[in-house]
């Protein structure tokens, strides 16, 4: 069955960086365009970024632009998020998922503090 | 972007009772193929989003049958006939016929 499992989310301090993967299973990885999505505590879902099947493409709200950069291995069917330069307002739960957003995982908690 | 906008945001209701919300988009949501990617997601606390509804009003797997979505174009419905316990949490409308992808505010629903 379709599987998504977002991992490498931890705690770091303002101005670091992280990189997050998201494993996926069950699927064609490499016929989809792949998403980033994440969720601040008590807050709504926010789309960062998306990357086309390719890889050729990218998209990144304004709100990361410049600092996150989202890759892909078709490979290894896996996509991932590096994130620079990290703010106190990247504190969320980050979420990767498929076009229509039919499979969620669990997510993976960053919390930016000092 | 588009911008998806719900209504109520916040909508308290007795269990056995319907329930709807209201989502709208600043463009029409129809594809060019066809179909309209319009779709609902349900969040309950501390769980990740499920999504139950997509293209307007096909339910996802294991989805009960006492929600349904309809509308066209800008304008669309999720409605729970009758609400259960379960049915607590977040509810967002979601749209991916024009990319990037936006969401809706959320729509808290919670038994009265």
């Amino acid at each position: 069955q379709v599987q998504v499992v977002e991992s490498g989310g931890g705690l770091v301090k303002p101005g670091g960086s992280l990189r997050l993967s998201c494993a996926a299973s069950g699927f064609t990885f490499s016929d989809y365009t792949m998403s980033w999505i994440r969720q601040a505590p008590g807050k709504g879902l926010e789309w960062i970024t998306y990357i086309t099947n390719s890889g050729n493409d990218k998209y990144y709200a304004d709100s990361v632009k410049g600092r996150f950069t989202i890759s892909r291995d078709n490979a290894q069917n896996s996509l991932y998020l590096q994130m620079n330069s990290l703010r106190d307002e990247d504190t969320a739960i980050y979420y990767c998922a498929k076009p229509g957003a039919d499979y969620w995982g669990p997510g993976t908690l960053v919390i930016v503090s000092s | 972007d588009v911008v998806m906008t719900q209504s109520p945001l916040s909508l308290p209701v007795t269990t056995g009772q319907p329930a709807s919300i209201s989502c709208r988009s600043s463009q029409s949501l129809a594809h060019s193929n066809g179909n309209t990617y319009l779709g609902w997601l349900h969040q309950r606390p501390g769980q990740s989003p499920r999504r139950l509804i997509y293209r307007i009003s096909d339910r996802d797997s294991g989805v009960p049958d006492r929600f349904s979505g309809s509308g066209s174009g800008s304008d669309f419905t999720l409605k729970i006939s009758r609400v259960e316990a379960e049915d607590v949490g977040v509810y967002y409308c979601m749209q991916d016929t024009h990319w990037p992808p936006t969401v809706g505010q959320g729509t808290k629903v919670e038994i009265k």
